[in-house]
């Protein structure tokens, strides 16, 4: 049973489309995330936020945008996708306050740029 | 967040006791230890966290040292379904650029 959701679950689309990945959650997380992963590699984080209306950059430069406009959505923009961005891209959440704060992710987006 | 060390690769027959250890010397006060599990390419799935003391659930136990720098993930009974990825990660309430690494590739055989 998911709490975070993600779609699509797979994408292949052609080179300059503009796309945007869903990310929702049901649990009231103030923060959010996403990362990137290529196969078999470490995760790396590209964006996240504290709350509504707060976004960073993370240590991986990525020419994504993000936008935190409810608790519960954090969508990801390409403007125009390029094969480089082929990737998987995962979104995640934590609790800011109680003892666990722990990631729950959801499955990911497997994105190919063609 | 504090940098964690896992071993690459271990290797587990199946229904045996799997002994996954992580080194995070630089850990604070009031981090977390956390244990994540990837399989195939699956978003990463919670295993089990504690602070000081050693924690058991339905999928592991987590064993901590003393000086907190080192700890250990058992699982008591491989199967062939708990080979994936790995993760141990130090968290605490302020983190947000948390440290994933490479984690420790588990192979249980038959």
């Amino acid at each position: 049973e998911a709490d975070i959701y993600q779609t699509p679950r797979y994408l292949v689309i052609g080179t300059g489309k503009k796309i945007t990945l869903e990310c929702s959650q049901t649990m009231g997380h103030d923060k959010m995330y996403w990362y990137q992963q290529d196969p078999g590699m470490e995760l790396h984080l590209i964006h996240y936020s504290y709350g509504v209306n707060s976004t960073e950059k993370g240590d991986l430069s990525s020419e994504s945008t993000v936008s935190r406009i409810r608790t519960e959505h954090f969508p990801l923009t390409l403007e125009s996708a390029r094969p480089s961005h082929t990737s998987q891209y995962l979104c995640a959440s934590s609790a800011g306050a109680g003892r666990n704060y722990g990631y729950t992710f959801g499955s990911g987006t497997r994105l190919t740029v063609v | 967040d504090a940098k964690t060390t896992q071993p690459t690769s271990m290797d587990c027959a199946e229904g045996r006791a799997a002994n996954l250890p992580c080194n995070h010397s630089t850990i604070s006060g009031n981090e977390y230890v956390y244990w994540y599990r990837q399989i195939h390419s699956q978003g990463p799935q919670y295993i089990i966290h504690g602070l000081k003391n050693n924690e058991t659930n339905e999928m592991a136990s987590l064993i901590i040292t003393e000086d907190r720098k080192s700890s250990t993930l058992i699982l008591p009974h491989a199967t062939l379904r708990d080979t994936a990825v790995y993760y141990c990660i130090v968290r605490g309430t302020g983190g947000f650029k948390t440290i994933f690494g490479a984690g420790t590739r588990l192979f249980v055989k038959a």
